[in-house]
């Protein structure tokens, strides 16, 4: 199992560009969320979808759309990027908890995703 | 206001003696607790976690402490290795589906 894949790993944006990045998971988890990294912090959350074709914002959602029309895949957009949203962006995962109602918040995160806005 | 803080960023243990990382939340609304490492150019990695009405759990050499009344949890980690130099992060989970992380504590290991 690949478990939660992001690509691409780095990019290099000018401002004003776009782009997507594109995670994807394959353990069947419910949960999808894409967090930021900027040093010396923790993790943000941007946005996230608790199933197929639902989505939700986080504390940090603007500047960024997401989409999850696939269950395993999350995708997190920059319509026009800007030098804040340089950052390490990471996608994790979850699945629902014993009872079927709650994840117990286990997260299951990528590698990350470096992006640098000039 | 910042509802998880791990106010120390970074310490520093001898090899086999103990490792205390700390935490602090605000919101009493929090279901699970746990403790993520991670290193450098890796995602973070899950290590423990505890419910919120529990006050106590242990796996291996990982054990985490809940104290509800005072808002704080505590990761230790008996011996320390240096293979557990990494920066630990603190989170909070609600039931609503989000995440909570301080800013993460560096610990390092020395031989």
């Amino acid at each position: 199992n690949a478990g939660v894949t992001q690509t691409p790993k780095f990019r290099v944006l000018k401002t004003g560009q776009s782009m997507t990045l594109l995670c994807a998971q394959d353990m069947n988890h419910e949960y999808m969320y894409w967090y930021r990294q900027d040093p010396g912090m923790g993790l943000r959350l941007i946005h996230y979808s608790v199933g197929e074709g639902t989505t939700a914002k986080g504390e940090v959602p603007d500047g960024y759309n997401v989409s999850r029309l696939k269950k395993q895949n999350f995708l997190l957009g920059l319509e026009s990027a800007a030098p804040s949203q340089t950052s390490v962006y990471f996608c994790a995962s979850s699945y629902l908890g014993p009872d079927r109602r709650w994840n117990t918040g286990e997260l299951f995160f990528g590698e990350g995703s470096r992006l640098t806005v000039l | 206001d910042q509802q998880v803080k791990q106010n120390s960023p970074s310490l520093s243990v001898q090899e086999g003696r103990i490792s205390i990382l700390n935490c602090d939340y605000t919101n009493s609304m929090f279901d699970y607790f746990l403790w993520y490492k991670k290193y450098p150019a890796e995602g973070p990695t899950f290590l423990i976690s505890i419910s919120s009405i529990k006050d106590k759990n242990e796996d291996g050499r990982f054990t985490v402490f809940l104290n509800k009344s005072a808002k704080h949890l505590s990761l230790h980690i008996v011996p320390s290795q240096p293979g557990d130099s990494a920066v630990y992060f603190c989170a909070a989970f609600s039931g609503a589906g989000k995440s909570t992380f301080g800013d993460g504590t560096t610990l390092t290991v020395k031989p």
